[in-house]
């Protein structure tokens, strides 16, 4: 299993509302990740965690958590957004171990489209 | 100096043509590189690591400077099936080495 998967793959929410994306990878890598994108922008990192553990936020607002159940499995908790916020949000992930050549060689999964009203 | 700095595009070319895509880093302690590509609406795939010796997959050849902290990709005989946006990708060592820059991307369009 080579693949990097997503869910819900599109996402309609009011700005009061909670909800989640999940993502889900069983390449056994050890680093997962969060990004984000815009129309026409590149991705901006968002989150990494390396062997579970938070290892960068890069000044996300606390309406974005994320959170990473196992190994295999990345979460972000979305709450209160703003319309802003509506863009692609895309998981990834890689090997992550040391010693490995390929150790950030990074995967992307198909994303989550969110539109915030 | 941008971080990652790739030529703005877009590129039109026939099929067939050679194309090459250049891109410039910042951080000359920068380890890892690698070329992606990106659908209209869809995510980046990894299209080639680069490494110091350059490497080559079928019609895709990358090169790396690090004299001149240069990466380049050339795509020969270029196929409508090319057409999407490449993105110029480099990890930023000295903070943590999972964080990858990504350039802005250059739209290639290969037409018929």
């Amino acid at each position: 299993d080579t693949e990097v998967t997503q869910t819900p793959k599109h996402l309609v929410m009011g700005m009061t509302n909670k909800k989640s994306l999940k993502c889900e990878q069983h390449m056994g890598h050890r680093a997962m990740y969060w990004y984000k994108q815009k129309a026409k922008k590149p991705p901006e990192l968002m989150f990494v965690y390396s062997y579970e553990k938070l290892s960068i936020n890069e000044s996300v607002p606390s309406r974005f958590s994320p959170e990473c159940p196992n190994s295999s499995l990345l979460n972000l908790h979305l709450h209160a957004l703003q319309p802003e916020d509506s863009a692609l949000y895309l998981c990834a992930s890689s090997p992550g171990a040391w010693g490995d050549p390929s150790y950030n060689e990074q995967f992307f999964g198909p994303g989550t489209r969110l539109t915030v009203l | 100096r941008k971080e990652v700095e790739q030529d703005p595009g877009p590129f039109n070319v026939p099929e067939g043509a050679t194309v090459a895509f250049n891109c410039t880093y910042s951080n000359s302690a920068s380890q890892s590189f690698f070329w992606y590509r990106q659908d209209c609406r869809k995510e980046p795939k990894l299209l080639m690591s680069v490494y110091s010796s350059g490497n080559e997959d079928g019609r895709f050849t990358a090169q790396l400077n690090r004299a001149s902290q240069y990466i380049s990709l050339l795509i020969r005989d270029s196929k409508l099936s090319d057409s999407a946006t490449y993105l110029c990708v480099v990890n930023q060592s000295g903070g943590s080495n999972y964080k990858l820059t990504f350039g802005k991307g250059t739209l290639l369009t290969v037409n018929p």
